[in-house]
């Protein structure tokens, strides 16, 4: 167990749907990632959070968007569904923000939330 | 941009052998970190071993050591003493070590072990 918590685990929609994909990263971590990982995309970066504001975007479509709240967990929304957003999408956290690879950086996984939209 | 790649979509080893997974990864810093992750059929990813780029000394954690070559931009996991419980997918990743601290990921190799 990495300390990450993702709810829901499992989430099945139909397309132009929206949800909300969230995250508690582990107690102490200022920084959470999220990944999507798809068969045709493999496992790619979306965005990063530090301490409430956006620190990086990866491939992040319009579509969704993000946000970290005052107690740090996230929110990943993801609007206007399509059958290709169909993925598991993990949260990542760490205590800091970037560089270095002491134990402050080091992202722990959640155990990620699979979503299928139909 | 950074990219990593990993040739092998799928490996196969028997029980209490060794296995190397390969890895090449791109990129014009001088500066970073590689690692591995396994992802079991549970999907959790878990970290099993990490290199910093300025260090020439490959990285080991028990049966897991790696053959990190700078110049080639090569880093490829040896597993020795294979177990049943090693079968995974296994991903290369990248992380600069300058602001940006994601990682960027290798499109990863299944590791199947034969009894």
């Amino acid at each position: 167990d990495s300390g990450v918590t993702q709810t829901p685990k499992h989430l099945i929609t139909a397309t132009g749907q929206r949800v909300t994909l969230r995250c508690s990263p582990r107690s102490g971590d200022l920084s959470v990632y999220w990944y999507q990982q798809s068969l045709d995309q493999g496992l790619q970066f979306l965005i990063q959070y530090y301490n409430g504001e956006e620190r990086a975007k990866g491939n992040i479509l319009e579509r969704f968007s993000a946000q970290q709240f005052p107690d740090l967990h996230s929110e990943l929304n993801l609007s206007s569904l399509e059958l290709g957003d169909s993925a598991l999408y993990f949260c990542a956290s760490s205590v800091g923000l970037a560089g270095g690879l002491s134990s402050y950086n080091e992202q722990f996984f959640g155990p990620g939330t699979r979503l299928t939209v139909l | 941009a950074q990219t990593v790649t990993q040739s092998q979509p799928e490996m196969s080893v028997q029980e209490a052998e060794t296995v190397t997974l390969s890895c090449t990864y791109d990129t014009s810093e001088s500066d970073y970190y590689l690692f591995w992750y396994k992802q079991p059929p549970s999907r959790q990813m878990i970290l099993v071993i990490r290199q910093e780029a300025y260090k020439q000394q490959n990285a080991t954690e028990n049966r897991f050591s790696v053959n990190f070559q700078k110049a080639a931009k090569s880093f490829s996991l040896k597993i020795s003493d294979s177990q049943l419980g090693d079968a995974a997918m296994y991903f290369c990743a990248y992380r600069s070590a300058g602001s940006q601290g994601n990682l960027i990921f290798g499109k990863g190799t299944k590791l199947s072990v034969k009894p």
